[in-house]
């Protein structure tokens, strides 16, 4: 069981927005502005998209953004696209003694 | 740019210790104020984070697998290496090296390199 919690599948049509969810508790995304969100398309490395809540690393889409809000953070992904269809990872910091959790994933389809 | 490449042996024998390194290319591994880190994908599964090492030679470990893990780093051949012992069925996945920022954020990720513990 992973120590955050993300919806197993979300889907979205081209154009369409679509927002993931990652629930956490007050020991990690309730107590830092440091959660970070990462696309995983198959056999590939995880791509950072959102670090620090809401900022987007050079390159990433200005259609990827983060917020927050109590212990759930989310990522919203605009005007959908195809090639957006992959895994995505919510991760946070979780403290001095946990230090890294991340979620369980979402597969996001793009129908 | 910094890349980075994990290497070691893909199949691992039960109650064994797992080997990997990770070779850091395009820029020294001591410079900046950055950690190394390791993560691990079971099949179908999702991402765990394994731990860290700073540039000081500071290690952090997940709890769950503290007692099992080392990370160390060797400055001079620009890499840092993964050690986990007593490995069951259960530390099967791809382990990814990567780079890893104070704020949490994984910036650079090496490919991934599968290892499977059986017997």
């Amino acid at each position: 069981q992973s120590a955050l919690t993300q919806p197993a599948s979300v889907s979205g049509s081209p154009g369409q927005s679509i927002t993931i969810s990652c629930t956490g508790t007050s020991s990690d995304v309730g107590s830092y502005n440091l959660v970070s969100w990462y696309q995983q398309h198959p056999g590939k490395a995880p791509k950072v998209m959102i670090y620090e809540g809401s900022k987007r690393p050079s390159g990433v889409s200005n259609r990827f953004s983060g917020s927050k809000s109590g212990n759930t953070a989310s990522l919203t992904i605009s005007g959908l696209q195809a090639e957006d269809e992959a895994d995505y990872y919510c991760c946070s910091y979780a403290g001095s003694s946990t230090y890294v959790v991340f979620g369980g994933g979402t597969k996001l389809t793009v129908l | 740019q910094v890349q980075l490449q994990e290497s070691g042996p893909g199949l691992v024998k039960p109650s064994q210790t797992l080997f990997l390194t990770c070779t850091v290319s395009g820029g020294s591994i001591s410079s900046g104020s950055q950690y190394w880190s390791w993560t691990r994908q079971p099949a179908g599964k999702g991402l765990e984070w394994v731990g860290r090492i700073y540039t000081s030679g500071s290690t952090n470990y997940n709890p769950s697998l503290k007692s099992r893990v080392t990370i160390s780093v060797d400055t001079s051949k620009n890499q840092f290496s993964l050690k986990l012992s007593s490995v069951t069925a259960a530390d099967t996945a791809v382990y990814y090296c990567a780079r890893e920022w104070w704020s949490g954020n994984f910036d650079l990720w090496g490919q991934g390199t599968l290892v499977t513990v059986s017997s």
